[in-house]
């Protein structure tokens, strides 16, 4: 079985200023990972996924994330924080040997200040 | 590419009614998958088609609830006799591919809220 643990149900970060959201994932072997966004009232929007390419993957909006097998994480950095990355941040993972199922992490709210 | 449609966006029923919530993939994605978040929680998985057969179902689908995909395009999600725990957002998302080509394209979302 496998999961994702979001650490940090709320982050605040001021404009500007790092944005740096984690996440660690259990699974017997190295899956595939992912962050979605989701802004209030829409749907899920993908950031970017690894796929066991690349260890860091670079996505939509200035986001990159760092695939760490020795640390089971997959944690998502922007090096600066726009008003508009305010929204919740969600990290998935899908196991490599199966169809396409995604395991959700609980989010991360982002709110960003002036 | 329109993107994937849901409809209707928000739905307020009373306990005990029925609802059903429509899903249009992205045209020719073969697979459709439908998720329901609850309020300060990530998506769970409810139920994934290839085409038109539906191939897994999670426990989370009781008997109350029922999907379908006829010919492969749109899906629905019906509840019967809803209960005041079915209020959450329904997701629907559709992919094509396979393996490390496969992403998952999520719809807006159908808010339910039950009375």
């Amino acid at each position: 079985a496998q999961s994702v643990t979001q650490l940090g149900s709320h982050v605040s970060v001021s404009e500007g200023a790092l944005v740096l959201l984690r996440c660690n994932y259990s699974s017997s072997v190295p899956p595939y990972l992912f962050w979605y966004v989701q802004y209030p009232n829409q749907g899920l929007q993908l950031l970017l996924k690894y796929t066991s390419a690349a260890t860091l993957v670079k996505g939509i909006n200035g986001f990159e994330a760092e695939f760490k097998k020795s640390e089971t994480s997959f944690h998502l950095t922007k090096p600066s924080a726009h008003m508009s990355d305010a929204a919740e941040y969600f990290c998935a993972v899908r196991a490599t040997d199966s169809w396409g199922k995604l395991q959700f992490g609980a989010g991360t709210q982002v709110v960003v200040t002036p | 590419d329109t993107g994937v449609s849901q409809d209707p966006r928000h739905k307020i029923t009373k306990r005990g009614q029925n609802v059903t919530f429509r899903c249009d993939p992205i045209s020719e994605h073969n697979r459709l998958y439908w998720y329901r978040q609850t309020l300060g929680q990530g998506p769970e998985f409810l139920t994934y088609f290839q085409n038109e057969a539906q191939l897994e179902k999670s426990r989370l689908l009781s008997d109350r609830f029922s999907a379908e995909r006829p010919k492969g395009s749109f899906s629905t999600l019906e509840i019967q006799r809803t209960e005041q725990g079915d209020s959450a957002m329904y997701l629907c998302a559709s992919s094509l591919g396979t393996g490390s080509q496969e992403t998952q394209y999520f719809g807006p979302g159908t808010r339910l809220l039950v009375l």
